[in-house]
């Protein structure tokens, strides 16, 4: 069954610090993995998305993921975090065939000034 | 352009009573999706429209819950009678086509709150 599992429910960095966020999902097919992030008040917004290629991707807003099959991982990364990156993110996948797209249960971040 | 909306933005209901939650996807995009986030879970798939018709409506918890989207426009999600663990933000996203590779946008979401 396709899931994703993002463990980390709650991050807290400081503002300039480096930030990694966790995906780990399970799909019996080629995934497609997408990141998203929702402001307060705010639709979700794309990040990113990986398709296929080159396997670190790059994303809005000086986000970047990694691809790693051997570990079935797409974390999120960004070297330098502002205060506007406080939000909620999802991680999410979906198959060639379906519309549909799977989350995890999404990380809130915190940014400390 | 106008993105998603969704309306209202808010409801608080009470068991027993019915709701109707509203989604205009952006201007022509074919392709409408339901997606529901109950407290502390993650977002879950409800239904894929494609045009007027029901492409996918597998992720639908049961009968009390009727979406429409009559002459491919607007889409309607009903719920009747509301349940208590029907409380959550509700989501619809739209997309140009179901591809993949063409990005699903979200609109801000209606909280439903059932007491």
């Amino acid at each position: 069954a396709q899931s994703v599992t993002q463990p980390d429910i709650h991050i807290t960095v400081s503002e300039g610090a480096s930030l990694e966020l966790r995906c780990n999902y399970s799909y019996g097919a080629t995934p497609y993995l997408f990141w998203y992030v929702q402001s307060p008040g705010q639709g979700l917004q794309l990040l990113l998305k990986y398709f296929s290629g080159d396997t670190l991707v790059q994303g809005i807003k000086g986000f970047e993921a990694e691809f790693k099959r051997s570990q079935s991982s797409f974390n999120l990364r960004k070297p330098s975090v502002h205060w506007s990156d406080a939000a909620e993110y999802f991680c999410a996948v979906r198959g060639s065939t379906l519309g549909r797209l799977y989350f995890g249960r999404g990380t809130q971040l915190t940014v400390w000034p | 352009e106008a993105g998603v909306t969704q309306f209202p933005s808010h409801s608080v209901i009470e068991k027993g009573q019915t709701v109707t939650l509203r989604c205009d996807p952006i201007s022509g995009h074919d392709n409408l999706y339901w997606y529901r986030r109950v407290m502390g879970k993650e977002i879950k798939f409800l239904l894929h429209f494609v045009k007027e018709s029901k492409q996918d409506e597998s992720g639908m918890p049961n009968n009390r819950f009727l979406a429409e989207r009559t002459g491919g426009t607007y889409s309607t999600l009903k719920v009747q009678p509301a349940e208590l663990e029907d409380s959550g933000v509700y989501f619809c996203a739209s997309s140009q086509e179901w591809a993949a590779f063409y990005e699903q946008y979200f609109g801000p979401g209606t909280r439903l709150t059932v007491t």
